[in-house]
């Protein structure tokens, strides 16, 4: 079946620092992968996509590349700021959808001023 | 302007009452779904209708039935409430479009607590 698999956090930086929250998945057929985050007491928004190898999906200074060799879609962003704290889920999408998103268990990312 | 919505926010009750969450989406979606997040944060689909019709039931215990009555929602009923049911549910919709369906929209999230 369907997995993914991410880094958990929580995760703490310093404003300005480079991050990375890593994430592999394994899946059948050639899946969507999407980046969503959920802000303290909020729901899920998403953050980026990509639906085909080498894509990049990019978004607020976020960016994340569907490696299919790698089986792998690493979020990065250059420069993060305090607002940037919040829970981040890596998900894929399969067969279209029609399983639904399977999700990592989340990254919870700290950003001190 | 709210784009998918839920209704109520939070719920308190106790075990063994029978609840409702709606869910409502302008989107024009033709695909919807129901997630449970339990509190360590995982995300699990429970539900997903498409046309009002369902096309996934995962692993969830029959007191749990969704109710489509047309395209723009789908409340769920919970009966007899157990203290594991307490989590928050949330509601997603998507548009199926050339063989794929698009980017699930989620809604602000109910947080149900069993007491």
């Amino acid at each position: 079946g369907n997995s993914v698999t991410q880094m958990e956090g929580p995760v703490t930086l310093s404003e300005e620092a480079f991050l990375t929250i890593n994430c592999t998945y394994t899946a059948t057929g050639y899946p969507s992968l999407f980046w969503y985050v959920q802000y303290p007491g909020e729901g899920l928004q998403l953050l980026l996509k990509a639906t085909k190898a080498d894509d990049k999906g990019s978004n607020k200074g976020f960016e994340a590349t569907y490696r299919k060799e790698t089986t792998s879609f690493h979020l990065e962003k250059g420069s993060v700021q305090v607002s940037d704290s919040a829970v981040y889920f890596c998900a894929l999408s399969s067969r279209g959808g029609a399983d639904g998103l399977t999700f990592g268990k989340g990254t919870h990312l700290i950003i001190q001023p | 302007d709210t784009a998918v919505s839920q209704t109520p926010k939070y719920l308190v009750t106790q075990m063994g009452n029978d609840k409702s969450i709606k869910c409502e989406q302008n989107l024009g979606h033709d695909t919807m779904y129901w997630y449970k997040q339990d509190s360590k944060k995982f995300l699990k689909i429970m539900f997903s209708y498409n046309n009002k019709e369902l096309i996934i039931n995962e692993t969830v215990p029959n007191r749990f039935s969704p109710k489509s009555p047309d395209k723009a929602h789908l409340n769920l009923h919970i009966n007899s409430l157990e203290l594991g049911d307490s989590a928050v549910y949330f509601c997603a919709s998507s548009q199926f479009s050339g063989g794929a369906r698009e980017t699930q929209y989620f809604g602000p999230g109910t947080r149900l607590l069993v007491l």
